[in-house]
């Protein structure tokens, strides 16, 4: 079966620009969840969406947001961008908000330049 | 605030040398705890979840158990390719703040 699938693996972006991420879960899985991962922080939590609901968010400001399809897969936006936006983007899907496991995709790689 | 703490950063061992990697946590109200298994370049790649105090599972050279406060993944007679960063992560009760991992365990297997 099919995992998680991100597009685009790279990207290249300058500062200001915006950039949009897109994830597939694995076919049934309604919950998306989208992580940033860089080499100070570690992971961390962006958020989450379940029936094209963002079920709750993590830490981050307002110029990351995202959203989900009817078909569940799901969508990532970072406006205006900064240097310390540079990181491993993670997509993680399952079938529903939590407990049931949470399965990655294998990110995208963005870099502000 | 949930906070999860992995110990070491990193660890070298030789190939067949068994040993333990620690991850200390404090959450209101556990409802999973995860671990994975990140190679460079690739996403977390799943392993387990432990739901309560107590419990174990197995997969291959790898055993995690759980107890309140914190979780132990052992490795048995590890080979070069269990290299990798091994993260820990917990969902607490409301579920509302998503996973809250670690900063991993680096581990290195020897030849």
């Amino acid at each position: 079966k099919a995992g998680v699938t991100q597009t685009p693996r790279y990207l290249i972006k300058t500062r200001g620009q915006q950039v949009t991420l897109s994830c597939s879960p694995i076919s049934g899985h309604r919950s998306v969840s989208w992580y940033q991962q860089t080499p100070g922080q570690g992971l961390q939590f962006l958020f989450e969406y379940f029936s094209e609901t963002q079920r709750n968010k993590g830490n981050f400001p307002g110029r990351f947001s995202g959203r989900q399809f009817s078909n569940s897969r799901s969508e990532m936006n970072v406006s205006t961008l900064e240097l310390g936006d540079s990181a491993l983007y993670l997509c993680a899907s399952s079938l529903d908000p939590g407990g049931s496991g949470y399965t990655f995709g294998s990110g995208t790689r963005l870099t502000v330049v | 605030e949930d906070q999860v703490t992995q110990s070491p950063e990193a660890l070298r061992l030789q190939e067949g040398e068994s040993s333990s990697l620690n991850c200390s946590y404090t959450v209101s109200g556990l409802r999973g705890l995860f671990w994975y298994r990140q190679d460079p370049g690739k996403g977390p790649e799943f392993l387990f979840t432990l739901y309560s105090a107590g419990e174990e599972k197995e997969k291959e050279r790898l055993k995690a158990t759980l107890t309140k406060k914190e979780s132990f993944l052992h490795i048995t007679a590890p080979k070069p390719e269990d290299s990798a960063t091994y993260l820990c992560a917990v969902l607490s009760g409301g579920g509302a703040d998503g996973l809250t991992f670690g900063k991993g365990t680096h581990l290195i297997i020897q030849p």
